[in-house]
């Protein structure tokens, strides 16, 4: 089925630092969600992305749905351990019910 | 709010016995929940989609026959994985879609039910 194409895989950082990760897709999307998932636990829903260009923000946590609306980007500031997870971003189109998932990030801290 | 419940959250059984998962919206009306399968460092996959009071929609793929999905109530959908084999070994993670005007397309998880089947 389709999928959104999630980036980067995997990232390595030390605490403190910023973290940026983006999904893109060829096709339009009119809602972008972004999801963290922790070993053994559903996904939790940090934010929700429903409008073309709109910046939200959730604590150190902010996305962006794309102007296109075929793309969404999550960034974390100053990042802590407690952010280490798998990160998805989701995205639905009109029409449909489902959510399109991208592949995960796979976001590791060093304290 | 928005909190979505999952029981058990792990079961172990023999193989050919079935297996009830229930999940429960806890604050919020769902009119349609969702069953994902979730592999070991792989993204979700969708099951089915079950709307309150009718038939589930299967995904490509997934028998409907083995894996029956009860969505009785606005706050109650069930998946019963009959006649389990180890091969249905996994994690099983159900979302409920909250109404409302902006939301609907938004979906809250459950804490997910890890399955091992011997």
């Amino acid at each position: 089925g389709q999928q959104l194409n999630q980036s980067p895989q995997s990232m390595f950082i030390q605490e403190g630092e910023d973290v940026s990760m983006n999904c893109t897709s060829s096709s339009i999307f009119n809602t972008w969600l972004w999801y963290k998932q922790e070993p053994g636990e559903g996904p939790v829903l940090l934010i929700a992305l429903y409008k073309a260009g709109e910046l939200t923000s959730n604590g150190r946590l902010t996305a962006q749905f794309g102007i296109t609306r075929k793309d969404s980007f999550l960034n974390i500031s100053a990042s802590i351990p407690s952010d280490v997870g798998i990160y998805f971003c989701a995205g639905a189109q009109g029409g449909s019910e489902k959510l399109v998932f991208g592949k995960g990030t796979k976001l590791t801290v060093n304290p | 709010g928005a909190v979505v419940s999952q029981h058990p959250s792990w079961v172990i059984c023999k193989s050919g016995t079935s297996v009830k998962i229930e999940c429960r919206s806890l604050d919020f009306q769902a009119t349609t929940m969702f069953w994902y399968r979730q592999f070991p460092k792989q993204s979700l996959m969708l099951m089915a989609t079950s709307n309150e009071g009718s038939k589930a929609t299967y995904e490509q793929g997934v028998e409907k026959d083995k894996f029956l999905i009860n969505h009785a109530s606005l706050t109650l959908s069930t998946l019963t994985v009959t006649s389990a084999h180890p091969e249905d070994s996994s994690f099983y993670i159900c979302s409920a879609r909250a109404s409302g005007t902006y939301s609907t397309d938004t979906q809250y998880f459950g804490p997910g039910t890890r399955l091992t089947v011997l």
